[in-house]
């Protein structure tokens, strides 16, 4: 995406162990930052988020956290399992009033794929 | 509940042929909609975006066009199609939170 840059884009981890991908972002006015998986074949879908007004976020074995001053935040799975094994994308959609250029559009990173080994 | 439906699953189409994909939302009003393409193990490129009715913003250059002739419908068209057109064509909604987005089930689009 134009606003957001994402690293690795390939990443291969033995399962149990954990994976983290990193997205980066330009504006410094972006308060939401989602994080979706896409599965081979099947439509992207939302697995966790964060808002700027907190640092991390954690839902069982996966967790996000988010550096302001930095302008990057990053997915963390934990144990991780053979199903984890996706395509993962990150947003960052930059805060626009009602009616300013841009206003709505939605931008992805351009994704990591994980790929967990038995 | 919000619901999003998107059609054909399936489409295989000859080069030069016009193409026009659907994609409805139910149970929410004033969403902001979305059509993106995916090559193979590619990334989202946003194609089209809509926050309302008539108001579409175009981010490729493309031979493709969007149309939002009702609240909740979003058409992708194209006059004549091109071998490069090919992908998985995945239509999404926000709704005024602009937070979460939902995809459709997305159409895998095939240019013979």
């Amino acid at each position: 995406g134009e606003n957001v840059e994402q690293h690795p884009s390939t990443l291969s981890v033995q399962e149990g162990d954990s994976a983290v991908i990193k997205c980066t972002y330009s504006d410094s006015a972006s308060n939401y930052f989602p994080w979706y998986k896409q599965e081979l074949g099947k439509r992207p879908q939302l697995i966790i988020d964060i808002r700027s007004n907190v640092g991390e976020k954690k839902d069982q074995r996966i967790a996000v956290t988010l550096n302001k001053t930095a302008k990057h935040f990053s997915l963390h799975i934990t144990e991780t399992q053979p199903e984890d094994s996706a395509v993962y994308f990150c947003a960052a959609p930059p805060k626009f009033n009602a009616g300013g250029t841009s206003y709505g559009k939605l931008t992805f990173g351009q994704g990591t794929i994980l790929t967990v080994h038995p | 509940s919000q619901t999003i439906h998107q059609w054909p699953a399936t489409l295989v189409q000859p080069v030069g042929s016009p193409l026009s994909l659907e994609c409805t939302v139910e149970g929410t009003s004033n969403p902001n909609l979305y059509w993106y393409r995916q090559a193979a193990g590619r990334g989202l490129q946003l194609l089209f975006y809509s926050v309302g009715i008539g108001q579409i913003s175009s981010e490729v250059p493309q031979n493709l066009s969007a149309s939002r002739p009702q609240d909740r419908q979003f058409i992708l068209s194209s006059k004549k199609l091109l071998l490069s057109d090919s992908g998985f064509y995945l239509c999404a909604w926000r709704g005024t939170e602009l937070t979460e987005a939902f995809f459709g089930q997305g159409t895998r689009l095939t240019v013979v």
